[in-house]
């Protein structure tokens, strides 16, 4: 159980493109899910945390207006990075919490499988 | 603030050997903390937590990891290595008191190498 898809596994698209990532539970409902930025052997950056039906909560230093983060279902949050430019690329990583977790913090996150995105 | 520290860069172990991968944290309440495992071009597999109880968690594929609270430590440990659990390995920590929506704060990352 506790299945997160991420799709597209790879991009590669031109700069000034606009890219979007989904993230799905696939057998539980996800309150709250997570984006991630992880650069060539560092660890991971929290980009932002998202819950379903309100604005996501960015981290500092990361801007809103570039990376669009859509929430809409308990099971389906969507990245959209606009505009890419190579300074973009990277390897971004979603998470999903259960329901349960978002109440009880003793659970851990369930991560997709990455988005591989290269701005050429 | 909440924070992780791995030592490690990276760890090499022959095959058949115990391995560990060092962990400690900073928080200001009560810890959850987490190990986390990384293949090439995946994403995180959760490998064992500790919540409260017993000082030694198990966890999959054989790992196990000891919280050490006077230490504040978590290192994570397996008895006998093998190749295939050469990796990224992540250790995680939650702060139980803060808010934060269920934030976790990562350390850098060890990579292990497991050889014949």
């Amino acid at each position: 159980g506790a299945v997160v898809s991420q799709h597209p596994s790879r991009v590669i698209c031109k700069s000034g493109t606009s890219v979007k990532i989904e993230c799905r539970s696939l057998d539980f409902q996800a309150t709250t899910m997570f984006w991630y930025r992880q650069f060539p052997k560092k660890s991971l950056m929290l980009m932002a945390t998202s819950n379903e039906g309100s604005k996501a909560t960015y981290e500092q230093g990361v801007e809103k207006d570039k990376f669009l983060i859509n929430h809409a279902s308990l099971t389906l949050s969507t990245l959209t990075v606009t505009s890419a430019h190579p300074e973009d690329s990277s390897f971004y990583i979603c998470s999903a919490i259960t329901r349960q977790g978002a109440r009880g913090s003793n659970q851990p996150q369930h991560f997709g499988d990455g988005t591989r995105l290269s701005i050429l | 603030a909440q924070s992780v520290a791995q030592p490690e860069d990276q760890v090499n172990v022959a095959e058949g050997n115990p391995l560990t991968v060092k962990c400690t944290y900073s928080v200001s309440g009560n810890p959850y903390l987490f190990w986390y495992v990384q293949y090439p071009n995946r994403g995180l597999q959760f490998l064992l937590k500790y919540i409260t109880g017993d000082n030694l968690v198990k966890g999959s594929y054989g790992f196990e990891a000891e919280f050490n609270k006077s230490q504040t430590s978590f290192h994570l440990k397996k008895p006998s290595a093998l190749v295939s659990d050469s990796a990224l390995y992540f250790c995680a920590v939650r702060d139980v008191l803060t808010g934060g929506g269920n934030k976790l704060t990562f350390g850098t990352g060890t990579q292990l190498k497991v050889e014949l």
